[in-house]
């Protein structure tokens, strides 16, 4: 089965930094999804992306997906208090099974 | 549009009970996930249904199960409650089944905790 693993783990920084979260597939990755979720919250979309090389944005959120690396990465611009929560990447197992698997999630404190 | 709705929000069971939980997806959407989330394994597929058939299975045990009615509204049922079933419950819905990244909207989930 695919796995995908989030890295860092957590993550403190101060408000107004720029930050970058990986998330490396152990297969193919043939799209991928990032989600934020509030503390003990449902998680919230954020993007999907399904090309090699695309890279879309939200705000001050930027995500690409790196096919041959197998890995994508989430980028926030000039970090907010607002931004702070759980990210994680998601992705669908091959072969048509279509089982949704997702990281472990990396946590994010922003310091006002 | 209203979002994934699910209830009851916190649940508090003992061992050996069984407990039913609750989803409404949103209007239209005709596909019904369900996930457990607990700090350890994180975030695990239980299964999807669509048009009140389960489509997806992921690897839990039987004591997990689900059903879908014709309004598309899911319940999932824990029998025989464990310990290790304490955890955060999310279901998520969208609008087709078996199509690769078709986008999944997740309520806020059901906080389930075994006594």
């Amino acid at each position: 089965s695919q796995e995908l693993e989030q890295s860092p783990q957590s993550l403190i920084v101060q408000e107004g930094k720029n930050l970058t979260i990986n998330c490396t597939s152990s297969k193919t990755l043939y799209g991928l999804y990032w989600y934020k979720q509030k503390y003990g919250e449902g998680l919230i979309f954020l993007m999907m992306l399904q090309k090699g090389g695309e890279e879309k944005s939200h705000e001050k959120i930027t995500a690409k997906l790196d096919e041959k690396k197998q890995q994508s990465s989430l980028h926030i611009t000039a970090s907010q208090p607002s931004h702070a929560g759980i990210y994680l990447c998601g992705a669908e197992s091959s072969g048509g099974s279509y089982i949704p698997t997702f990281g472990r999630g990396t946590s994010l404190i922003v310091h006002p | 549009k209203a979002g994934v709705t699910q209830t009851p929000r916190y649940l508090i069971k003992t061992r050996g009970q069984q407990v039913t939980l609750s989803c409404s997806p949103i209007s239209g959407h005709r596909s019904v996930s369900w996930y457990q989330q607990t700090p350890g394994q994180g975030l695990q597929f239980l299964f999807e249904y669509f048009s009140e058939t389960q489509r997806n299975k992921g690897n839990f045990p039987g004591r997990f199960s689900g059903r879908q009615f014709s309004n598309s509204r899911s319940e999932m049922n824990v029998s025989t409650l464990e310990l290790g079933d304490s955890a955060l419950y999310l279901c998520a819905s969208s609008l087709r089944q078996g199509v690769p990244f078709d986008t999944q909207y997740f309520g806020p989930g059901t906080r389930l905790t075994v006594l």
